[in-house]
């Protein structure tokens, strides 16, 4: 079974601070691995990485996965308090007739103090 | 910019009633999703939807689960007989083609209370 494990659970952190989420998987036959941002509700994409080594990167955000390691991490610099959030990871498992399915990590709550 | 929607976004129901969840997934996306969150706990995959037909489904998604995608625009998710368990908040998500389809944009949810 495809296992996706989160952290920190949850973080609080002043506005200006840089933080660093973790997401470890395991998976049969990994594809890819992404990135949502949760607020009130619909998870919203951040990222999607397939490549070990490539940064992608969207204004403060960042991410990079290792493949040899099996992990993700997410980097917010300069975090403000729209920031605050749960980020998801999940990861693609390319076996089977799977068509996309996600499996979900149990995310880490960002809190963004002003 | 074209989004993901869900209607109603909130609903409850007695313990035995059937339900129908609809979305409107985005409108050049093949394939469709639904997953459910149950308060406090992880985002789970339901099921996936294409070419009018599921391609992939959990455990969860026993026979009193199915969807049906009635026209070109509408994707339901229907509980027949509704039990307290299946108190969640339940997305639906679509993506475009089989290159980008781990590319899953979430609609805001319908937020279901089996009393």
């Amino acid at each position: 079974e495809d296992k996706v494990v989160q952290s920190p659970l949850s973080l609080v952190v002043h506005e200006g601070d840089t933080v660093t989420l973790n997401c470890s998987y395991e998976v049969t036959n990994f594809r890819s691995l992404l990135w949502y941002k949760q607020e009130k509700k619909a998870p919203t994409f951040l990222f999607m990485l397939t490549s070990s080594g490539i940064e992608k990167k969207s204004g403060r955000l960042s991410s990079i996965l290792d493949k040899k390691e099996l992990f993700s991490i997410l980097n917010i610099t300069a975090t403000q308090t729209g920031d605050s959030a749960v980020y998801l990871c999940a990861v693609v498992n390319a076996g089977g007739t799977s068509y996309g399915k996600l499996t979900f990590g149990q995310g880490t709550i960002l809190t963004v103090h002003p | 910019e074209p989004e993901v929607t869900q209607t109603p976004s909130h609903q409850v129901t007695q313990m035995g009633q059937e339900v129908i969840l609809r979305c409107v997934p985005i409108s050049n996306h093949l394939y469709f999703y639904w997953y459910r969150q149950i308060l406090g706990q992880k985002v789970e995959f339901l099921v996936s939807f294409y070419n009018n037909e599921i391609s992939e489904k959990s455990e969860i998604f026993d026979d009193q689960f199915s969807v049906e995608r009635p026209d070109g625009s509408n994707f339901t998710l229907k509980i027949r007989s509704t039990k307290l368990e299946d108190s969640a908040m339940y997305f639906c998500a679509s993506s475009d083609n089989i290159a980008d389809q781990e590319t899953q944009y979430f609609g805001p949810g319908t937020r279901l209370l089996v009393l």
